[in-house]
């Protein structure tokens, strides 16, 4: 079945370093979502990419969407105290018999440290 | 607007014990998942439904029974709780049927412990 991968699994970063977590599916997905979790809290959405090679920014987060629409990476610059928590990404699978299933990767828990 | 209702919020059951997790929404939405939350496993999809009437199930379905009457309510069923169903329950709709490309929103969960 479909996998999303998210590595690293964990990051610790003093607060003002950058900070990347990238994604990889194992089949093609038709678009990504980006979702941040705060601790104790749900899952908010951040974020759809759609197009293969696409960019987007929002304030100090990039988001890329790979050629092959099989990966993406999530970069924070300049990271804040107010960024700690979970950030997934998901995506259903282009095509095939999958569709309606969003499949989650586990997730990098970010911590910042004042 | 209320969203997504998820209840109740916690819950402890003895193994062998059934009950059922609600789920609402007051969107419209067609789209209704829920999806458990183990530490180092993310998110991972129970069952699904695309609309009334229709379900389907997801990557952790065994354990668990779900059904769609209306658009509005989602409900997940524990037929005979287990330890290893001890999780973070979190359910979560959208606009979009089958495409799914639109962006899920999540009710606070249920924190489910079995003894």
């Amino acid at each position: 079945g479909q996998q999303v991968m998210q590595i690293p699994q964990y990051q610790h970063v003093q607060e003002g370093e950058d900070f990347t977590t990238y994604c990889n599916s194992s089949t093609t997905l038709s678009n990504i979502q980006w979702y941040k979790q705060r601790p104790g809290g749900h899952p908010v959405f951040l974020i759809q990419l759609v197009k293969s090679g696409e960019v987007k920014k929002q304030k100090r987060l990039t988001f890329q969407f790979g050629e092959a629409k099989k990966n993406s990476s999530l970069h924070i610059t300049a990271t804040q105290t107010t960024d700690v928590g979970t950030y997934f990404c998901a995506g259903p699978r282009a095509g095939g018999t999958s569709y309606g299933k969003l499949t989650f990767g586990q997730g990098t828990i970010l911590t910042v440290h004042p | 607007n209320a969203g997504v209702t998820q209840t109740p919020k916690f819950q402890v059951l003895k193994t062998g014990q059934s009950m059922t997790l609600q789920c609402a929404q007051d969107m419209n939405h067609e789209y209704m998942s829920w999806y458990r939350q183990d530490p180092g496993m993310g998110l991972r999809l129970i069952h699904y439904s695309v609309g009334a009437g229709i379900t389907d199930q997801g990557e952790v379905p065994n354990g668990y029974n779900v059904s769609r009457s209306t658009t509005e309510d989602f409900p997940l069923r524990l037929l005979s709780a287990a330890p290893s169903q001890t999780s973070v329950y979190f359910c979560a709709s959208s606009y979009s049927g089958w495409q799914n490309n639109q962006p899920q929103h999540f009710g606070d969960g249920t924190r489910l412990s079995i003894l």
